[in-house]
Parts: C-alpha cells; structure tokens; sequence
C-alpha cells in the first residue's frame, strides 16, 4: 500500500493550459503539503493543510489553487501554466506527537510537469 | 538568513569508504527537529535519520549516523561503509518548534561513490 500517493506522475502540457494534481496518504495523518522541486533540486514549500484548514501559504502566483476535500487529500490546480512552472512538485504528508515521535514528512513520488 | 545550509554542492567518496556531509541550520527555537533525506536520481524522496533538539545522543539509524553539534547548531549526517548506491542528492532539513507544521530544506549534496 503506497502511504502517499500523487497522480498523474508525468504531465506534459502546453503554456496557457490548466492542471490538476491530486494527492491522497492513508497514514491518518493531519497535515498535507505541496513542495515543488526546481531543475536545481531546490526543495520549495508552497502550501500546508493541517485537517483542511490552509496554514501555509508561501509566496506562490495566485495561479496556483490547493484544495483538500478531507484530511486524506490534497489537490492542486494550476491555471494558465508558465514555462517557470516546469518543476517535480511533491505531495507530503506528517503527524507531529511531539517527543513521542519523530514527525518525518512522507513523500509522495513526485509529479513531473513539462510546460511547453 | 538561511534556515539550512549544505555547503557542499557535490561530493566524492571511494565505496567501502565513509564520508560526512554537512549541515548547519538557524533557529532561535529551543524544540527542533533535524532530519535527512536520500534522493536517488529515480526521484523519490527518502527518510534516513532524525535528531530532536533535546536528544542528548547522536542518532543512528544502520550506517547512517549525526554528528550532532548543538552549540554550533550542526548536524552532520556519517555514511559509514559507502556503497554504491548510496549516490544519491542528500537533503538536509529542519522543523521548527515555534511551527511544527513547517520543514525548511537545504539545497542538498550530491554524492558519488565511487567503485
């Protein structure tokens, strides 16, 4: 059972499209994230869900629209694509409990967006 | 300021051999939490090892160990007995106390082993 999973993996789209990317983790977790991966490996955060409610909010276009139905998923849409937007972008997902455990971030697989 | 620094863009090592990537980090926050990650080039993200700020030993998870230097606010992952696939980009990062919710990342070392 995959603990987080992110689809579709690939996206080859053209400038001026919307996307979708959709998330899902079934490790009862709370907090759901949106991290995007530039070609220089640079790890970037962009939005935080802690049980549906926004709590992150970087500086991100406002092309950019995350959405959690529940605590289990995580969507983002992205309207009017941009050749800047070419990126792996990763669903995450953790549970802090404090010192009783270690509250890593499981990753998704990574989604590859290609904007043309 | 950077939260996380990894200074070291690329680094070599001989298989069987051991090698430190390091790590420094900036926090004002007394309850903190220092991670790494493995990033094989199949692109997976990869948990290794945690440390927490109120962890008086250094971390070990099989061959990876922290050398982990409080006062100088470092946490230096060890590779012990390198291995061929152990090349990978590796990420350190940091969650705050002040906001559990938030991970800071480093721009990561991209090692090598060599045969």
């Amino acid at each position: 059972d995959t603990a987080v999973s992110q689809t579709p993996k690939y996206l080859v789209t053209q400038m001026g499209n919307d996307k979708s990317i959709k998330c899902e983790q079934n490790l009862g977790h709370d907090t759901m994230y949106w991290y995007k991966q530039d070609s220089k490996k640079f790890l970037k955060i962009m939005f935080s869900y802690n049980n549906k409610e926004l709590i992150i909010n970087e500086t991100v276009p406002n092309r950019f629209s995350p959405k959690s139905p529940d605590k289990a998923h995580l969507n983002l849409h992205i309207n009017s694509l941009e050749l800047g937007d070419s990126a792996v972008y990763f669903c995450a997902s953790s549970q802090f409990r404090g010192r009783t455990n270690t509250g890593e971030l499981f990753f998704g697989e990574g989604s590859r967006l290609t904007v043309l | 300021a950077q939260k996380i620094t990894q200074t070291q863009p690329g680094m070599f090592v001989q298989e069987k051999e051991a090698v430190t990537l390091d790590c420094t980090y900036d926090t004002s926050d007394q309850s903190y939490g220092l991670f790494w990650y493995k990033q094989p080039s199949s692109g997976e993200m990869i948990f290794l090892i945690y440390q927490g700020s109120y962890d008086e030993q250094n971390a070990t998870e099989g061959r990876y160990s922290l050398n982990f230097q409080k006062a100088r606010k470092s946490t230096n992952l060890v590779i012990s007995a390198s291995q061929l696939g152990d090349s990978a980009m590796y990420f350190c990062a940091m969650r705050e106390g002040l906001n559990f919710n938030k991970f800071y990342f480093g721009s990561g070392t991209k090692l090598n082993v060599k045969p």
